[in-house]
Formats: C-alpha cells, structure tokens, sequence
C-alpha cells in the first residue's frame, strides 16, 4: 500500500528545535518531489519546502533559514528539522508526494501537529 | 492573502449542485497551469479529488467534476450529498513564485 506516516510533532517552546519525520511506504521517496505542507489551526494550506528527486532543495520565505528538509534513502524517509520555532510555526504539519513541481500532491500523511508556545 | 482565490464558503442542499471557483493570474493559471483540487473532511488530512484540471483519481465519484478557462478554474458538484461537506482548495503552479501555490479554501455546507 503506498503511504506516508509522519512522526515527531509536539509542544516545543519558542527559540526550540523540532525534527519530523515522514516514513513511506509503497514507493521510492528520492524517486519523488517530497514536500511539506503545513495547515494552521483554522486556517489554508501553506507549502513549505520540498526535496527534488534530484536533491535540490527549496523553501517558503517564511521558513528559509531556519528549515531543513532532507532524506535518507536507506531509510525511505523524509525529515524536517526545524530550528529556532515561532508561534507562528504552530500548525499540522502534513508531507506530500509529487511527480514534478507541476503535478498534483497525489499522496498525503495524516500530519502531525506541531505548537510553539511558552 | 492567498495567491489563488476561492470563496470563503458555498452551501447548497442535498441533490443540486454547486461550484467553487478558484480565481489567479497571468503567472498561475493564465499561464496554462494546471489546477489541482483536494477535498479536506473535518480532522483529516487533505485528499485528491482533481488533477490536471479535469481528471478524475480512481475512486472518486463522477460528481465531482473541474474545468478550467482563462485565469480562473471551477470545481462542480452534482448531487450533493451529506457527506461532501468538507473544505475544498484548489492548487497550480506559479512561475514568478517557481512552486505550488494553493487557494484560501472554501467550506462546502450541504444544508
């Protein structure tokens, strides 16, 4: 069955660091675009980085510095290390498969929920 | 303030049939993007529900229908059920942003 399962959100205080992982299952990660998509509570979808299937990575304005995405092939898993976190931070981190930058996220986690607060 | 717009809400009863518009610019859709929707039930993450502006992922029903003209796209229901309640958001891709940009959503009401 191809699916993704995110791990690693929780209560962190502002100025913390935060690591999520995003396991796969079904498919080759550094086959795919692999993103992060993040819903604040009651508010839209936000993208906020990917990893290319050739490695390059990319990030929102709004994370650029303080984010890291990365992989580990021998592992078929995505990460998200996030530093130095904001309130604004606080959100369901979800990640997310396509095919190119063009193409649909066609595969979804179930997120994991991240809170910066003191 | 969202690079795709979408009307904050749409309602309608069960059977008839409603559309959520997704409007963007010269740099998204206009430029020949497609446009992705996702259905996001209550406490679930979001779900594919149209890609490339028209198809269909196997699954979902014939109900659920996309188009695309100009710098807007329309996500059409027909046959509104309870269960399509949900936040529905449209998604293309923008050339001066080089990513995936995404809609405001909207929240489907079946009445």
């Amino acid at each position: 069955e191809v699916q993704l399962v995110e791990s690693g959100g929780g209560l962190i205080q502002p100025g913390g660091s935060l690591r999520l992982s995003c396991a796969a299952s079904g498919f080759t990660v550094s086959s795919n675009y692999m993103s992060w998509v993040r819903q604040a509570p009651g508010k839209g979808l936000e993208w906020v980085s990917v990893i290319y299937s050739g490695g390059s990575t990319y990030y929102a304005d709004s994370v650029k510095g303080r984010f890291t995405i990365s992989r580990d092939n021998s592992k078929n898993t995505l990460y998200l290390q996030m530093n130095s976190l904001r309130a604004e931070d606080t959100a369901v981190y979800y990640c997310a498969r396509r095919k190119s930058t063009r193409d649909a996220f066609d595969i979804w986690g179930q997120g994991t929920m991240v809170t910066v607060s003191s | 303030q969202s690079v795709l717009t979408q009307p904050p809400s749409v309602s309608g009863a069960p059977g008839q049939r409603v559309t959520i518009s997704c409007t963007g610019s010269s740099s998204n859709i206009g430029a020949g993007y497609d446009v992705h929707w996702y259905q996001q039930l209550p406490g679930t993450a979001p779900k594919l529900l149209i890609y490339g502006n028209s198809n269909r992922p196997s699954g979902v029903p014939d109900r659920f229908s996309g188009s695309k003209s100009g710098t807007s796209a329309s996500l059409a229901i027909t046959g509104l059920q309870a269960e399509d309640e949900a936040d529905y958001y449209c998604q293309s891709y923008d050339s001066s942003l080089s990513e995936g940009v995404f809609g405001g959503g909207t929240k489907l009401t079946v009445l």
